[in-house]
Order: C-alpha cells, then structure tokens, then sequence
C-alpha cells in the first residue's frame, strides 16, 4: 500500500523557525506537495517538490530527498497566522497521478 | 476574481435521501476534483474529471456520483448508499491532473445526517 507519514502536531514560539517533516511509502513516486489549511477553510497550495533539494519560497522552503523518501516543510519568522494544518501529499503513478493526502501537521504557535 | 464556488456551505440530509453538492470554477480550468475530509485527516479523493464528459473514480467513489456537463460545473450526490456521509466535502480544480498542477480549492460543504 502507499501511506505518508507525518507528526500530528507541532508547536513553536512566534518569529522562531519550525520543520515539518514527511515520510512515504509509495511506488511510482511523481512529486511532493505542501498544502496549509486554516481551522474550517480550504487548502492553499504552498510547494512542489519532483527533484531532489530545496525550494524557497518567501518564508517558506520545502526539501525533497527522493533516496530517503522524505520531505520537509521549513517555516521561517514565525507568525501567529501561520497557526494551521498543513498538509503533504505526493503524486504516484500508480495512483494515476492523483495526490494521496497526509493526515496533516497541526502547528500551534506561541506568542 | 477568478475561484471556485461551493454551495450550499451547510447540508443537512434525511435517511434515505440523495443530496447534490454544487461547484462552479471560472479559472478556465480543465481539471476538476471531489474530496471528502474527516476530523483530524487528511483528504479523500471521490471523484475526479480530466475534461468535460468524463470523469474517473477516486479512493472512495462508493455510494457517490458525479457528472461533468460543462467545463465550470462538477456537481456531486451523495446517494442513500452511502451510509456514513457526515463529512466536509471540498472541490478542486487545476490546469491539469499530472499531479504537478497546484489544486484550487473552495471553501467546502459541510453534510450532516439529521
């Protein structure tokens, strides 16, 4: 079967940097998304990863390492809006290409 | 703006009753995309459609059905057949379905059995 594995919740103090990290099992492997979602509201695309390495994005970077079959999501400057769940999700062949989901990380911040 | 549009947000269904979810995207998109997402999970995928009058079974399509009659609209029913239905249900769409497309998402409808 295919499964992703990440923590369930993360907290962290305001302006510090936090990683959230996630582990796949899968076959076909295509690519690694990042998705944050605010309690009751809809997903917002942040990243993708298909090579190996590290993507910046503003505050927000996302690693890939395809031999250890791990990613991670790096937040940096934490702010108190950043308070979500934030989500991986990878794209196989064998899932015809479609994302298979993370339970998703929920991150608590600290002033 | 361009988005995605959801309706009704809250969903109240009868034992025994099929229920229709709306969406309507107007970001030209050719893909579109039904979740269903249970407290403290992640995303299900029920259904999705690469191109109008087509449209694929995803992980969960059981006891749900869909149609794509025009590239806007992906509407969703939630037929009698599916037992446990209480759920947030969201819609999607991209560019295209080759996984490396950001999905755009409405803001979900919520079913509860009454």
């Amino acid at each position: 079967g295919q499964s992703l594995e990440q923590p369930s919740e993360v907290t962290a103090v305001e302006g510090a940097i936090v990683q959230i990290n996630c582990t796949y099992q899968t076959s076909g492997f295509y690519g690694l998304s990042w998705y944050q979602q605010h309690d009751g509201g809809a997903p917002t695309f942040l990243s993708y990863n298909a090579l190996d390495g590290l993507e910046e994005t503003g505050r927000f970077s996302s690693f890939l390492s395809r031999s250890d079959s791990y990613g991670y999501l790096l937040l940096q400057e934490l702010q108190m809006k950043d308070s979500a769940s934030y989500f991986c999700a990878v794209a196989t062949m064998d899932s015809n290409y479609q994302l298979i989901w993370g339970a998703g990380t929920k991150l608590i911040i600290k002033p | 703006d361009g988005g995605i549009t959801q309706s009704p947000k809250y969903l109240f269904r009868k034992e025994g009753q099929n229920v229709t979810l709306s969406c309507e995207q107007n970001l030209n998109h050719d893909a579109m995309y039904w979740y269903r997402q249970d407290p403290g999970q992640g995303l299900r995928l029920i259904y999705y459609s690469q191109i109008v009058n087509d449209f694929q079974k995803g992980d969960i399509a059981e006891g749900y059905s869909v149609s794509r009659e025009k590239k806007e609209s992906f509407p969703l029913t939630v037929t009698s057949a599916q037992k446990n239905p209480t759920a947030f249900y969201l819609c999607a769409s991209s560019t295209g379905t080759d996984g490396n497309q950001p999905q755009h998402f409405g803001d979900g409808t919520r079913l509860s059995i009454l």
